[in-house]
């Protein structure tokens, strides 16, 4: 069966950065894009980016850009998301989900990693 | 940027409707998706492509879209529906996929 597992919860300073995983299984990683969505605490969902499981391309929301880094690891069929420069705001759940383009859709979600930011 | 009214509530047995309202950029050459989220976990496709469901979701629940605004309905009301649903879709414009604010369902 298809499993996103992330990976813990982070505790950060402002200006620092922090590095997300989601290690993929049940499926072949190279052919699913991988997307990232956070969920600010009692707020709506909110898309991050994406990156292709096969050839590594990635898009950012403009938002993050600059800001956000997402790579992926095929031997270890792990995305990653990379945060930086830190603020408060940034307090939130992280989400990845897998694309399923025939259906446009994220299909299958990780269980979240809580990333806290706090001087 | 999609517009979702923030609450819904009804009695077990009972339909309720979540609308979700976007724009030509979005909703409007778009497919729409549903997301059901409970209290602390990550969120389920519930409906993609406006109206299609997949495997393991009831057919109590239904989607619909018409021009610039979808529609999630829940009939047969029951107490495992209490979540909040997101919508989605992908807006052209942005070059993003945006979500609605979500609506809490709340079982009377």
């Amino acid at each position: 069966q298809v499993q996103l597992v992330q990976s813990g919860a982070e505790v950060k300073q402002p200006g620092d950065s922090v590095t997300i995983s989601c290690k993929a299984s049940g499926y072949t990683f190279t052919t699913f894009a991988l997307h990232w969505v956070r969920q600010v605490p009692g707020q709506s969902l909110e898309w991050m980016g994406w990156i292709n499981g096969g050839n590594g391309y990635s898009e950012l929301s403009e938002k993050f850009q600059g800001r956000v880094t997402i790579t992926r690891d095929t031997s270890a069929t792990t995305a990653y998301m990379e945060l930086s420069s830190l603020k408060s705001e940034d307090t939130a759940v992280y989400f990845c989900a897998r694309f399923r383009e025939g259906w446009a859709a994220f299909d299958y979600w990780g269980q979240g990693s809580q990333v806290s930011v706090s001087s | 940027v999609l517009t979702q009214p923030p609450s819904a509530s009804g009695t077990p047995g009972q339909r309720v409707t979540i609308s979700c309202s976007g724009r030509s950029s979005n909703i409007g050459s778009s497919t729409v998706n549903w997301y059901r989220q409970l209290p602390g976990t990550a969120p389920k496709l519930l409906i993609y492509n406006n109206s299609q469901r997949p495997s393991g979701v009831p057919d109590r629940i239904s989607g619909s879209k018409s021009g610039t605004s979808a529609s999630l309905a829940i009939s047969g009301l029951q107490s495992e529906d209490e979540a909040d649903y997101y919508c989605a879709a992908w807006d052209a414009s942005l070059t993003a996929w945006v979500f609605g604010g979500g609506t809490k369902v709340t079982v009377l």
